[in-house]
């Protein structure tokens, strides 16, 4: 299994472009998320999904939007890019049966929008 | 708002000592806690969880203390190594929801 992968790792933007961050699991997992992490900061979750067809908000959702148009895709995107969206973004997944929530994190997009 | 968070930004230990690195919950309802460690520019990672109806768990090198009383969680590593040197995250979730909720984080730092 390859788990959580995001592309692209590393995205260089100017203020105003847009652009989509894949995230793909193979492990048939029902919940996916999108959290951003800023330098000395904990993560920030951005909208996350309990299935497909079925996504929400989470505390930082402004400036992105997501679709879950089947359980093994996540994408995010960026519609208006900002210099506020540099951070690296992490895509998650879980599980929501059995005996631990443990989430399952993919290694990163890294976004510096100029 | 966060819910949780962690005493101090950066922990630095001698190989071999053993670590405690703190975490302070703000939620009555959580019920649920992870720790995570996350290595230089990679996702963090699973290390062990712990439910509200436990106070104490165990892993390889690693044990988990909850103090519900003064909502108060540590990860306790024994025989700190350099390899365990990284950014360690506690979350943790309320009421039935799936979404859990991440401190800043601590920086272990292991001097051989």
């Amino acid at each position: 299994n390859a788990g959580v992968t995001q592309t692209p790792k590393f995205r260089i933007l100017k203020i105003g472009q847009s652009m989509t961050l894949q995230c793909a699991q193979d492990m048939n997992h029902n919940y996916m998320y999108w959290y951003r992490q800023d330098p000395g900061m904990g993560l920030k979750l951005i909208y996350y999904s309990v299935g497909a067809g079925i996504t929400d908000k989470g505390e930082v959702p402004n400036g992105y939007n997501v679709s879950r148009s089947t359980t093994e895709d996540f994408p995010l995107r960026l519609e208006l890019a900002a210099p506020s969206q540099t951070s690296v973004y992490f895509c998650a997944s879980s599980w929501t049966s059995g005996n631990t929530g443990e989430l399952f994190f993919g290694e990163g997009s890294r976004l510096t929008v100029l | 708002g966060e819910s949780v968070g962690l005493h101090l930004p950066t922990l630095s230990v001698q190989e071999g000592d053993n670590s405690i690195i703190n975490c302070a919950y703000s939620n009555s309802a959580s019920d649920y806690f992870i720790w995570y460690k996350q290595e230089s520019g990679k996702g963090p990672q699973f290390i062990i969880d712990i439910r509200s109806n436990m106070d104490k768990r165990q892993g390889q090198r690693v044990t988990v203390l909850l103090n519900k009383t003064v909502k108060h969680l540590s990860l306790q590593i024994a025989a700190t190594q350099p390899g365990d040197s990284a950014v360690y995250f506690c979350a943790d979730r309320s009421g039935g929801s799936y979404i859990p909720t991440f401190g800043r984080g601590t920086s272990l730092i292991v001097h051989p």
